[in-house]
């Protein structure tokens, strides 16, 4: 089945810590994206890629660093200067936006729920 | 960035009557609009998405109505179900090419019996 592979579902840093989620996807998208999502806050934008070893600040980048080395794989690393880390985290992709085609969406996978101990 | 504010925050409904969720948008240059659907401990779902050369747009019980004079668009669930109780976002595309969008706050549906 194509789809997107989130890993691990559940994960705890400890102070310090640098920590990477792993987002893999077989579905041929050129772009990929990373979402935090904290109550009441919606989804917000952290990086996004639209070619491989290319990518793009969103609007929360603080804190956090990403790598795109191949089109199916974009791993998100929470480093220590991110204070506020705990989030469930979203990764997704998409195809190129064409007005008469049906890539005209966001495919999610299950998400990380990132925790600080 | 121009952003998407929804309402409300949570929303409590009766099995079988209407629920409906609102947005309102800024950007006039936003062309696109959907609608995801998130289940607990799940990623975010595409419900049903409008473009705004349409002021309605139908699929089974989710209807999304558009006023672009208003710049509001809202999702109406008719004959709601408890199966439809989650999470509601919606949606706009900040610039062409790839989908990158920026999201109303969501609604929380929880629909009894």
């Amino acid at each position: 089945d194509g789809g997107i592979t989130q890993s691990p579902k559940y994960l705890f840093r400890k102070e310090g810590q640098n920590v990477t989620l792993s987002c893999e996807q077989n579905l041929n998208h050129d772009a990929m994206y990373w979402y935090r999502q904290d109550p009441g806050q919606g989804l917000r934008l952290i990086y996004y890629s639209q070619i491989v070893n290319d990518f793009q600040k969103g609007d929360i980048a603080e804190g956090y660093s990403v790598s795109r080395e191949k089109k199916e794989s974009f791993p998100l690393t929470v480093t220590s200067a991110q204070k506020n880390p705990t989030a469930f985290y979203l990764c997704a992709s998409s195809g190129l936006r064409d007005y008469q085609a049906t890539n005209e969406k966001l495919f999610f996978g299950s998400g990380t729920q990132l925790s600080v101990l | 960035q121009q952003q998407v504010k929804q309402s409300p925050q949570s929303l409590i409904v009766q099995k079988g009557g209407i629920s409906i969720i609102n947005c309102a948008y800024e950007n006039t240059a936003f062309d696109y609009f959907p609608w995801y659907q998130q289940f607990p401990g799940k990623g975010p779902a595409l419900l049903i998405a409008i473009r705004p050369d349409v002021s309605e747009k139908k699929e089974g019980r989710f209807t999304i109505s558009f006023n672009k004079s208003a710049k509001q668009f809202s999702l109406h669930i008719m004959d709601s179900q408890p199966g439809d109780s989650a999470t509601y976002f919606c949606a706009a595309p900040v610039s062409g090419g790839y989908q990158k969008v920026t999201f109303g706050t969501g609604t929380k549906l929880q629909v009894i019996p």
